[in-house]
């Protein structure tokens, strides 16, 4: 079955640090991958998608994420995070018209 | 570009009581539309989505329903809550994966 995997459930960097969030999915062909965050009692706003071509896209506030079809991975990363960017993140999967989302990781960024 | 209207923002219903949620899209025709629920402290898990008028496919058995009456607009509802259907609930649209997903602001309802 189709799945999606965010094996962290909750992560807490210091405000400056790197951040990488993890993410993986099972599934036959390379489905196309997006990541959303959601911020406490908010919609999902979208951060970066990917459907083809060069494997590393870039997104809105700063972040970025890497397709490895190798590793079935679609990470998310930014190289210095600003408390604003505490909330939930959520990687998920479109396949056939639907999309499928992992569990979510919640990051806290400590001062 | 695709914006998504859900009302109300939040919700409480005694257990036993009916539930109308209604989503409305704006800004585009003919979309993919679909239901997500968020329990607390969990993912988003796909509850209905809908390819046109009338057409609505259920994603988990459950005490709820969906319709579609017109292009625009997509309702879930419920002829009696139980306790379990507490949750966040969120409308999306789609034209087609490539263009991505929109998401409403979402109504949070708490059953009593």
């Amino acid at each position: 079955a189709q799945s999606v995997t965010q094996p962290d459930i909750h992560i807490t960097v210091s405000e400056g640090a790197s951040l990488e969030l993890r993410c993986n999915y099972s599934y036959g062909a390379t489905p196309y991958l997006f990541w959303y965050v959601q911020s406490p009692g908010q919609g999902l706003q979208l951060l970066l998608k990917y459907f083809s071509g060069d494997t590393l896209v870039q997104g809105i506030k700063g972040f970025e994420a890497e397709f490895k079809r190798s590793q079935s991975s679609f990470n998310l990363r930014k190289p210095s995070v600003h408390w604003s960017d505490a909330a939930e993140y959520f990687c998920a999967v479109g396949i056939r018209g639907k999309l499928i989302f992992g569990q979510g990781t919640e990051l806290s960024v400590k001062p | 570009s695709q914006t998504i209207h859900q009302w109300p923002a939040t919700l409480v219903q005694p257990v036993g009581s009916p539930l109308s949620l209604e989503c409305t899209v704006e800004g585009t025709s003919n979309p993919n539309l679909y239901w997500y629920r968020q329990a607390a402290g969990r993912g988003l898990q796909l509850l209905f989505y809908s390819v046109g008028i009338g057409q609505i496919s259920s994603e988990v058995p459950q005490n709820l329903s969906a319709s579609r009456p017109q292009d625009r607009q997509f309702i879930l509802s419920s002829k009696k809550l139980l306790l379990s259907d507490s949750g966040f609930y969120l409308c999306a649209a789609s034209l087609r994966a490539s263009y991505g997903y929109t998401f409403g602001s979402g109504t949070r309802l708490t059953v009593v």
